[in-house]
């Protein structure tokens, strides 16, 4: 079975400073990886997703996350953090042959002026 | 292209009721996915509809059922309500059937039951 660990329900960061959120998988085949985006009162926007090409994967937004099967990790990043980042994200896995997507519980990011 | 829409947007029952929520995919998507997202955790998957026909079920008891229509927009309905019901339900779409693929989600229905 697929699950998701964030580590950290609550990230808070300074304007233009580095964001990093974390996120560590399980699963016992190789995965799809996936990071989400969620605005108050707003449906889930895709960030990006792994999938067993290029290890570091770009996104939008300025965004990017690296897969790393060793650390069974798939940890987001962002150079420089804007206010307009301020939101939920949510780590994401499903595997070849499944049919659902396990999402990890959240991990809000707070932007400070 | 329109996006995932779905209705309503919000929703009062009361336990026992039953409620019927809607999602229209976006355009040429034949997947569908239905997911819970109590406040503060993530989303859970219910269940998934490919060309009308059900895919795969997460652990939801059976009163959450759902249909996917021809035209691939689908329903989620839940019978015997519970206050744990509430929360918000998201419906995602995608072009395709698999685990890769990515899925666009609509802004949610959020259910309150008294």
């Amino acid at each position: 079975a697929q699950s998701v660990t964030q580590l950290g329900s609550h990230v808070s960061v300074s304007e233009g400073a580095l964001v990093l959120l974390r996120c560590n998988y399980s699963s016992s085949v190789p995965p799809y990886l996936f990071w989400y985006v969620q605005y108050p009162n707003q449906g889930l926007q895709l960030l990006l997703k792994y999938t067993s090409a290029a290890t570091l994967v770009k996104g939008i937004n300025g965004f990017e996350a690296e897969f790393k099967k060793s650390e069974t990790s798939f940890h987001l990043t962002k150079p420089s953090a804007h206010m307009s980042d301020a939101a939920e994200y949510f780590c994401a896995v499903s595997v070849t042959g499944g049919f659902k997507t396990i999402f990890g519980a959240g991990t809000r990011l707070f932007v400070k002026a | 292209e329109t996006g995932v829409t779905q209705s309503p947007t919000h929703l009062i029952k009361t336990r026992g009721q039953q409620v019927t929520l809607r999602c229209s995919s976006q355009s040429g998507h034949n997947t569908v996915s239905w997911y819970q997202q109590a406040l503060g955790q993530g989303p859970q998957f219910i269940f998934q509809y490919y060309r009308e026909e059900e895919n795969g079920r997460g652990n939801f008891p059976p009163r959450f059922s759902g249909l996917q229509f021809p035209n691939y927009s689908s329903e989620l309905n839940v019978n015997a309500l519970e206050l744990d019901d509430s929360a918000l339900y998201l419906c995602a779409s995608s072009w395709e059937l698999g685990s890769g693929e990515t899925q666009y989600f609509g802004p949610g229905t959020r259910l309150l039951v008294l």
